[in-house]
């Protein structure tokens, strides 16, 4: 079985540009979540969906974070505009519903914004 | 803030000593606790997890105490080996739901 992949695996930015980043989660899986991961904060969550439903959008990041569920099996994370701070790995992890369950991660897009 | 908190930062130990990682926690409401795994350029992965109801729960030489009275628990690696060498993440979650919060991570270093 294919685990979780992501696209593409690094990234390079100019300030103010957009970028998308995709995933596709583990067949069967229900549950998405889309996490930043930095040396300082660790892994921080910008988004979950259960069954393409947003159900939680991290808070800090809803300014120019946007995540979306087109279909069951592809998700995208669209940075814009991209500042210097946003430069980190950026994991997306898929799980099934309902209890609790392991979340299977991606290995992540390394995002260097210059 | 930091609802999942973990220490050290980053820890080096001996082939076959003992690695103690700390981890506490805020909220109240957290029942379930996974360690992940990650190594340099993966994902992290599900290492070992421990219910609330449970003080331990062991899983060949990895070991999570569990103190709910204090919010801390703690991962013991025996018998420390090269390729343990890696980022540790505590977590947590609460009321059977999926989503996770992590700490910053513990880097784990065993030299030979």
């Amino acid at each position: 079985d294919a685990g979780v992949t992501q696209t593409p695996r690094h990234e390079v930015a100019e300030k103010g540009q957009t970028i998308i980043l995709k995933c596709e989660p583990v067949s069967g899986h229900n549950d998405l979540f889309w996490y930043r991961q930095t040396k300082i904060q660790g892994l921080e969550l910008l988004s979950y969906f259960r069954s393409k439903s947003l159900m939680e959008d991290g808070g800090a990041f809803k300014d120019r974070f946007k995540a979306e569920m087109l279909n069951s099996s592809f998700s995208t994370l669209k940075i814009q505009p991209t500042e210097p701070k946003d430069s980190a790995v950026y994991l997306c992890a898929s799980s099934l519903a309902h209890g609790e369950n392991t979340l299977y991660f991606g290995a992540g897009t390394r995002l260097s914004v210059l | 803030q930091q609802q999942v908190r973990q220490s050290p930062q980053s820890l080096t130990v001996w082939e076959g000593e003992t690695a103690i990682l700390n981890c506490s926690y805020e909220n109240s409401a957290f029942d379930y606790f996974p360690w992940y795994q990650q190594f340099p350029g993966e994902g992290p992965a599900l290492l070992i997890a421990i219910r609330s109801v449970s003080d331990k729960k062991e899983d060949g030489r990895f070991t999570i105490f569990f103190n709910k009275r204090e919010k801390k628990l703690s991962l013991h690696i025996t018998d420390s080996q090269p390729g343990d060498s890696a980022t540790y993440f505590c977590a947590a979650s609460d009321g059977g739901n999926n989503k996770l919060t992590f700490g910053q991570g513990t880097v784990l270093s065993v030299i030979p």
